[in-house]
């Protein structure tokens, strides 16, 4: 039973090429957030949503941009891929915001920037 | 701001002995969780245990169980009788009431026949 689910698993897209993951979730959480993972460094918050409610880390790049059209679905756009774009972009959710929730995590969308 | 430290980047256990994995943690708040997440190879990262600040006990699932030690700002993870399915990165993880996650680098362990 998947319940949050990222597509594509692998993506590569060319420097400079905007390019869109996916994530969607079957669990109905009200929080869904997006991480960078790049390799053997701890998982970075980017941003999350409350939902509708976008809240963006200070130090996420204007580069990358989420949309969330609806409670299952959020989208993480990068603009203009630089090679430093490159990593695993983790995709999770959470029940709500009080700290007692845990996150789910989805697989994981590995992007290449060429 | 908040640290999270995990200091080994690679474990190693035999089958069916015992390994802790520690983590070291920075905070100025007094109400927060800490979590201990499993990511497989090639697979999803799911949750093994968590741990309330404000619990003086420490939490145990099974063949896991952490040593949270409040004052040292530490919570390390303990897995009991390991199984090749062990094997995975593992994650340490806060969260504060700012719904703030910050993880560490995690520990690669590896499980011996």
């Amino acid at each position: 039973d998947a319940m949050v689910i990222q597509n594509p698993r692998y993506q590569v897209t060319q420097f400079g090429k905007p390019v869109t993951l996916s994530c969607s979730q079957t669990l109905n959480h009200n929080v869904m957030y997006w991480y960078q993972q790049k390799s053997s460094q701890a998982p970075k918050l980017l941003f999350h949503y409350y939902d509708k409610d976008f809240n963006n880390e200070a130090d996420t790049p204007d580069n990358f941009q989420s949309r969330r059209p609806n409670t299952s679905f959020c989208f993480l756009d990068i603009r203009s891929p630089g090679l430093g774009d490159a990593a695993m972009y983790l995709c999770a959710t959470s029940r709500d915001l009080a700290n007692t929730y845990e996150q789910y995590f989805g697989p994981g969308t590995r992007l290449t920037v060429t | 701001a908040q640290t999270v430290t995990q200091s080994q980047p690679e474990m190693s256990v035999q089958e069916a002995e015992t390994v802790t994995l520690s983590c070291t943690y920075d905070t100025s708040e007094s109400d927060y969780y800490l979590f201990w997440y499993k990511q497989p190879p090639s697979r999803q990262m799911i949750l093994v245990i968590r741990q309330e600040a404000y619990k003086q006990q420490n939490a145990t699932e099974n063949r896991f169980s952490v040593n949270f030690q409040k004052a040292a700002k530490s919570f390390s993870l303990k897995i009991s009788d390991s199984q090749l399915g062990d094997a995975a990165m593992y994650f340490c993880a806060y969260r504060n009431t700012g719904n703030q996650f910050y993880f560490g680098t995690g520990t690669s362990l590896t499980v011996i026949p």
